[in-house]
Formats: structure tokens, C-alpha cells, sequence
């Protein structure tokens, strides 16, 4: 049974580019977190989703940035016109339940250059 | 108030040494609670969950939940090396109709030979 996979691993985006980072998550699993982090800080809450629905988009900055887990297919993590400031590892975790604990993949390191 | 609050440490503790890392949380209808630990550059990994009042023993961890005070913890007995890490407690609380995620900002372990 393979875990949260995410890809890819690493991006390297320059100013203004798309980002589109992937996450999979473990089979059975219908719950899907992503997070960013910044070295040396804690996780930051980004969104929150089920299968084809937004449930809680609260650490989402307002622009730029949006997420989907549609029917068929990986959650989609898109950063649009990218800026330096948003260079940091994002982790997407999956849930089978929403009320057991999350797994996460790998992660995706994203560089804007 | 922090809705989980966690010491971010260092914590330092002798190798075969006991480390007690603590978490505290705000909201009283938390009803599940997970411990994680990151490796630095890494992406968290679930090590412990608790559910009820009372302690759960896994190996050499021991999670402990007291939901009147408010706070879980993790003790690690014997303590070694390859256990210095950061560890994270996690939250999970009903809000609006689903199941909310938080995050403490982590407790960072340093184990010395």
C-alpha cells in the first residue's frame, strides 16, 4: 500500500512562473491537508479537502493560490505568479476518516528564483 | 491563546535518559490527539495517537492524555541520538460540521551521547 505520494519533490520556479505541486493520497483515503513550512517553523494549515470540495480554506492567502481534489485524479496545489516569498516545503497529508490521524508524503521543495 | 501550545524548546536530554514533551490545547471538545516527529528536512511522520484519559505505551514511547487539565504528552524513555527531533502535537476538534486539524509549533529534542 504506497503512502501520500507528492510531486515533484523538488521545483525551481522563477518570478512570476506557475507552480503546480501534486499530492496522491494513500489508497482508501478521501481526506487531503496541505501544509507549508519554512525552515526552522512549524506547519502552516493551508486547506483542507475532500473529494471534489473545499472544507476549510482558511490558511489560504487570498490570491494567487488555490487547491482542488477533484473526482479522478491527484489534489492540485497551484500557486500562480510566483513570488520569492513563497519558496518553502509544502506537505500534503491524507485521512481516511478526518478524525484519525493524517499521513504525509515527502514533500514539495519550491524554490522561486 | 494558542489553540495547541507546545514549548519549542530545545529540550535537552542525556542519552538513556526519560524526555517528557508536553502539549497543551484550548478547546474541550478536542476529541482526538496525535503525536509526530520531523526529522530535520523531512516530512512528519505519526508516531502515537490517543483517544481516551490515560496512557498508551507503544515501545519505548508513552502517550498520555488527561482531558480535564487540558494536555496530552509524550514520554520517551531511553532516550537515544537517532530520537533528537522535532516533535508535534496534533488536534483534532468538530468545527462547522467537519473535523479540524491543529498543529503545535513543534517541541525540538536534542538527545546528547
Amino acid at each position: 500500500n504506497a503512502g501520500v505520494m507528492q510531486n515533484p519533490r523538488h521545483l525551481v520556479r522563477r518570478r512570476g512562473q506557475e507552480a503546480r505541486l501534486r499530492c496522491s493520497p494513500m489508497k482508501g483515503h478521501s481526506h487531503v491537508y496541505w501544509y507549508r513550512q519554512l525552515p526552522e517553523e512549524g506547519l502552516k494549515f493551508m486547506v483542507y479537502l475532500q473529494k471534489e470540495n473545499i472544507i476549510d480554506e482558511s490558511g489560504m492567502p487570498k490570491e494567487r493560490f488555490s487547491a482542488e481534489f477533484p473526482k479522478e485524479g491527484p489534489s492540485i496545489l497551484r500557486i500562480q505568479q510566483v513570488v520569492r516569498g513563497d519558496s518553502a516545503a509544502y506537505f500534503c497529508a491524507s485521512s481516511s476518516t478526518g478524525t484519525r490521524g493524517a499521513f504525509f508524503g515527502q514533500g514539495t521543495r519550491l524554490t522561486v528564483v | 491563546q494558542k489553540e495547541v501550545e507546545q514549548n519549542s524548546g530545545p529540550l535537552s536530554v542525556p542519552e538513556g535518559a526519560i524526555a517528557s514533551l508536553n502539549c497543551t490545547y484550548s478547546d474541550r471538545g478536542s476529541q482526538s490527539f496525535f503525536w509526530y516527529r520531523q526529522y530535520s528536512g523531512k516530512s512528519p511522520e505519526l508516531i502515537m495517537s490517543i483517544y481516551s484519559n490515560g496512557d498508551k505505551e507503544d515501545g519505548r514511547f508513552t502517550a498520555q492524555l488527561n482531558k480535564a487539565s487540558q494536555y496530552v504528552s509524550l514520554l520517551i524513555r531511553d532516550s537515544q541520538p537517532s530520537d533528537s527531533a522535532t516533535y508535534l502535537c496534533a488536534v483534532i476538534t468538530p468545527s462547522g460540521g467537519y473535523q479540524k486539524v491543529t498543529f503545535g509549533i513543534g517541541t525540538k529534542l536534542q538527545v546528547i551521547p
